[in-house]
């Protein structure tokens, strides 16, 4: 039972380029979310995916788009990133009526 | 969405009960009080929940008075592992998304 698993680890891009965010979680939830974490703030809400089939914004969804590929998968792109998307990238899970949710490892991303 | 407030950070000495208390005076009827905790370059990781009184778990103790306006999650005879970051969230949705994660507190467990 691996949990929330996020790939890559680690990605630099530059101005304008494109990427997706991987994210996977193997406990049979329903509820899914994408959050981005400044340096020394707290996490903000891109989007989440109640349930499969579903997705809504969050936040702050500017510069984002989601795919909620089937109950386990989550992704998140970035069409064009802008210096203003550095951040560290939260996948989390949620079953529904738990309360408790359950975070990936992250994704440090780096816009140049 | 309930706003909430915590001290930006609080410092203790390892062995020492540290408790650290969440504003949330506009507080729904429906809301849950949730404390997640957070260490460097890691995700965040649930604590404890609850909705009035006392909850208790393995880890911590939540206390809630009666008008809901405040909470304050207790930690027990804290050790330098302790040293995190700690959120206070407030929602009433099962869904999640009505949760908002403020800056938290920065505690640091000194030897």
């Amino acid at each position: 039972n691996a949990g929330v698993t996020q790939t890559p680890k680690f990605q630099v891009l530059k101005t304008g380029q494109s990427m997706t965010l991987q994210c996977a979680q193997d406990m049979n939830h329903n509820s899914m979310y994408w959050y981005r974490q400044d340096p020394g703030m707290g996490l903000r809400l891109i989007y989440y995916s109640a349930s499969e089939g579903t997705t809504d914004k969050g936040e702050v969804p500017n510069g984002y788009n989601v795919s909620r590929l089937n109950k386990r998968e989550f992704s998140l792109r970035l069409e064009s990133a802008a210096p203003s998307q550095t951040s560290v990238y939260f996948c989390a899970s949620l079953y529904q009526g738990a309360y408790e949710q359950y975070f990936g490892p992250g994704t440090r991303l780096t816009v140049t | 969405l309930a706003k909430t407030t915590q001290p930006i950070s609080m410092d203790s000495y390892e062995g020492q009960e540290v408790n650290i208390t969440c504003s949330h005076n506009n507080i729904a009827t429906n809301d849950y009080i949730t404390w997640y905790q957070q260490f460097p370059s890691q995700g965040p990781r649930f604590i404890i929940q609850g909705y009035k009184t006392k909850v208790t778990n393995e880890v911590a103790s939540l206390f809630i008075p009666a008008d809901r306006k405040s909470s304050t999650l207790s930690l027990p005879r804290v050790s330098l592992s302790d040293t995190a970051v700690y959120y206070c969230l407030v929602g009433d949705d099962n869904y999640g998304q009505n949760f908002v994660f403020g800056p938290g507190t920065r505690l640091s467990v000194l030897p």
